[in-house]
């Protein structure tokens, strides 16, 4: 089975904090996403990346930035947290045209 | 932008009941999923459906794909308390990104 490992389950930072979430694939899939999940907004894409060294915006990519140093891993960062990046994350994997393969989720708390 | 509805926004039935949820996307799939997601968990894949007028059953769990390939409905026999979770639907589109309806937020109980 693919697991997709988030780093963390919950998080609490401050206003102003970098903060970063990590996320790691280990079936050797080239597409890795991060979305949000808010109470009556659903899913939002944030980044996505098909490859190594490469990422693509999403629909809310405001706040964000992301890193894809290796196939394997693909890392979301808030530059300067703000209280309305309060919210659930969560990292997918997929191979090609093929559907998503989630993480468990981060619940990040920004106070 | 491609939007998807899916219906009730909330359900809240006895073990036992029969249900319906509805998923419709303001234009046409390109590959339609469900999934469903347990409290504290990720989404998990249920079924991909591409044909129009498809049918698939996964035990307890019969998917419908229209003909038009625009709407979808998941149909669940003598729901039980695991079947409590959201259920979402998806369009995965050729770029390989997904689009997600609101989900419909099931509870059963005992």
């Amino acid at each position: 089975d693919v697991k997709v490992t988030q780093s963390s389950r919950y998080l609490v930072k401050r206003t102003g904090e970098k903060v970063f979430l990590e996320c790691v694939q280990d079936m050797d899939h080239e597409n890795m996403f991060w979305y949000r999940q808010d109470p009556g907004l659903g899913l939002r894409l944030i980044y996505f990346s098909y490859d190594v060294k490469m990422k693509e915006k999403g629909d809310i990519p405001e706040g964000y930035s992301v890193s894809r140093e290796k196939k394997e891993r693909f890392s979301l960062i808030l530059e300067s947290a703000s209280t309305n990046q309060t919210s659930m994350y969560l990292c997918a994997s997929s191979r090609q045209n093929s559907p998503l393969h989630f993480g468990n989720g981060t619940r990040l708390t920004v106070t | 932008t491609q939007l998807l509805e899916q219906s009730p926004q909330f359900l809240s039935i006895q073990e036992g009941e029969n249900l319906t949820v509805y998923c419709n996307s303001s234009s046409v799939f390109s590959s339609l999923q469900w999934y469903r997601q347990e409290p504290g968990e990720g989404p998990v894949l249920l079924v991909t459906v591409v044909t129009g007028g498809e049918v698939k059953k996964l035990k307890r769990l019969t998917f419908q794909f229209g003909d038009a390939r625009k709407d979808s409905s998941l149909h669940i026999t003598a729901a039980q308390p695991g079947d409590t979770g959201l259920y979402l639907c998806a369009d995965n589109t050729n770029a390989g990104k997904s689009t997600f309806g609101d989900g419909t937020t099931l509870t059963v109980k005992p």
